[in-house]
């Protein structure tokens, strides 16, 4: 069974602190994955999408990577601020006959000032 | 706007009503998904569609639960007989095919 985990759960960092996000996936085969951020009671923003042929993508503060052979994706944000405060959600697409993607229960991050 | 858009943004229904929810996907998006979430769960799968035609749709789908695409541009989600544990945010998302998927704002589905 494809299953993708999120650990922690919740984190709590100070202001100005780097920190990193992590998501594992069972299934190696994987076409792409895709972080989102969600805030409380709001769709999903898409922030980065990491194709399976690529090790890492960049936007601003952030930095996926991703490892096919671990099973594992990372999502770092540099010097955070209180408005990262969210929600992160990684989903893993598999593509051919399986069309959705499947989502960690996410991590909820304060940034607290 | 050029985004997933998702109408209503709310709706409570008293239990054993029927809903319909509608999703406006980006505009040239050939695949349009439907997925539930409940508080503190990740979104979970309900059916997704390729231009009109409705390629999977997951066993949390029941017989009460429909979805359509015609002409493959907007979607409709309808819950028959709506139970308690029917409420939840509903979100609809649209990608091109095997590329970066958008999600709308979502609709929040109160059964009473």
């Amino acid at each position: 069974k494809q299953e993708v985990t999120q650990i922690p759960a919740a984190l709590s960092v100070p202001e100005g602190e780097n920190l990193v996000l992590n998501c594992s996936f069972t299934d190696s085969a994987i076409y792409n994955l895709q972080w989102f951020r969600q805030d409380p009671g709001k769709g999903l923003t898409s922030l980065l999408l990491i194709q399976s042929s690529q090790r890492e993508q960049t936007s601003g503060r952030l930095n996926a990577s991703l490892d096919k052979s671990s099973g594992r994706s990372t999502l770092y944000i540099a010097a955070s601020q209180p408005g990262d405060s969210a929600t992160y959600l990684c989903a893993a697409f598999y593509g051919g006959s399986q069309g959705n993607l499947i989502f960690g229960k996410g991590t909820k991050l304060s940034v607290k000032p | 706007d050029t985004g997933v858009s998702q109408n209503p943004r709310h709706k409570i229904t008293k239990r054993g009503q029927n809903v319909t929810f509608r999703c406006d996907p980006i505009s040239e998006h050939n695949r349009l998904y439907w997925y539930r979430q409940t508080l503190g769960q990740g979104p979970e799968f309900l059916t997704y569609f390729q231009n009109e035609a409705q390629l999977e749709k997951s066993r949390l789908l029941s017989d009460r639960f429909s979805a359509e695409r015609p002409k493959g541009s907007f979607s409709t989600l309808e819950i028959q007989r709506t139970e308690q544990g029917d409420s939840a945010m509903y979100l609809c998302a649209s990608s091109p095919r095997g590329a970066e998927a958008f999600f709308g704002q979502g609709t929040r589905l109160t059964v009473v």
